[in-house]
Parts: C-alpha cells; structure tokens; sequence
C-alpha cells in the first residue's frame, strides 16, 4: 500500500498540457528534494523522466518538467503527443533512506 | 546501450528460493548505488531495497527483512537479488536499477529489462 496518492488516470488532447500531481505526507514529499518521476509503457522497463523535484536528465524531452509544493509534487507534459501514453510514477526517497512509489497514473491521449 | 544485464527468467516452487543476477558494464560499478524494484502482474512499481557497491552496506524494504539479500561481486561487475521462502504473491518482473548519481535518492536512471520470476505450485 503505497504511501504516496496519485490520480487513476489522466487524459488529453494533442497539443494541450496535462499534470499529474503526487501528494505524500511530512515524511516524503513535503521533507525531500528527492521526487522522481518514471514513465513506463507497456511491457517496457520504466523510464527516469525527472529527479531531484525538477532536474530531467539527459536525453528526456524539455516537454516534461517536475515541480513541487508542500506535500505535492506534479509532473507536467507539455504539448501532448500520442508517445505520451503510459503509465506515470511519482518517487520519493524518504529520510529513513528508502524509496517509496506511488500508484501510477495511466495517460490517455484523446 | 544495455548497461545493466539480467538473468533469465525463473519458475520456482512455494517455499524456495531465487536469486537474480544483474551484470552491468559501461561505467564505474562502484559509483553508483543498485536498487531492486519489482511490480506484480498489472500492478504498480514495488521498491525492494538497495546496496552500496562502494560500502556493499544495505536497505530493504520493510516487508521484505528477512527474506531478502542483496549482494555484488566487484570482479564481475554484477549486482545480485536473492528472495527466499517464496509465495505465490511473489511472482512478478523483478528490475534492477542504477542509482543516476553518486549520492542516493536522486532517483534510477538505467534499468535492467526485468527477470519474470513465477511462482506457482
């Protein structure tokens, strides 16, 4: 049972911006600089997308992009494309270092 | 590139054991620390633990203490997975990851493609 809470399922259009928001408690998110977020698709190994709240690494499209607020952080994809579909995970690694994953988003491109 | 390697996939009875292998290449093994994640079938990302190659010290996720070690052999370059007293609940893809920088927590950038392990009776 994952302590971190995401949205089911998000969808959009092509072209619009979508976010998805990850909220945890005082122990994970509101407390680390450490939120990650993972793309995997079908059958697939996931995929760093963000690290460190808002960091991409090298090779990971400008159009996603990490912020975070209080107990919630949010991955936003700019400029929907149909590749865009998946599923979404949020990251936290918590002060007892260990890593803790939210319940995946499933995007759904319109 | 495929930086990190798995082994095989794996058909075990109620009650043994399993022991996965993760073999990497193409960067220092000591810099950066291996997780183990794994996700049941049509389920979300478990994390499992992770080892320190440059300490070889260790967390496991709570829910799993006791029933799992995670190892390396520095020679080989090769992280490794071992899940004891297995039950049917354990059957899933089981991932090795790469820790993306020296310092922990800043997420995992390389995975492996998974190693299905089934266990079934």
């Amino acid at each position: 049972q994952s302590a971190l809470t995401q949205p089911a399922s998000v969808s959009g259009s092509p072209g619009q911006s979508i976010a998805i928001s990850c909220t945890g408690t005082s122990g994970d998110i509101h407390d680390s600089d450490h939120v990650s977020w993972y793309q995997q698709h079908p059958d697939k190994a996931p995929k760093l997308l963000i690290f460190d709240v808002t960091i991409r690494p090298s090779g990971v499209s400008n159009r996603f992009s990490g912020s975070k607020s209080g107990d919630t952080a949010s991955l936003t994809i700019s400029g929907l494309q149909a590749e865009d579909e998946g599923y979404y995970y949020c990251s936290s690694y918590t002060g007892s270092e260990i890593y803790v994953f939210g319940p995946g988003t499933n995007v759904t491109v319109l | 590139q495929d930086l990190l390697v798995q082994s095989g996939n794996e058909v075990k009875k109620p009650g043994a054991s399993v022991k996965v292998s993760c073999k990497t290449s193409g960067y220092t093994f000591s810099n950066h620390d291996i997780n183990w994640v794994r996700q049941a079938p049509g389920q979300g990302l478990e994390w499992m633990g992770w080892i320190s190659i440059y300490s070889q010290s260790t967390k496991y996720a709570q829910k799993l203490q006791g029933r799992v070690t995670m190892t390396t052999d520095t020679s080989t370059s090769t992280a490794y997975m071992e899940l004891r007293s297995l039950r049917s609940d354990d059957t899933a893809i089981y991932y090795c990851a790469r820790e993306t920088r020296a310092v922990a927590g800043t997420g995992l950038d390389y995975w492996g493609l998974g190693t299905l392990v089934t266990v079934s009776s």
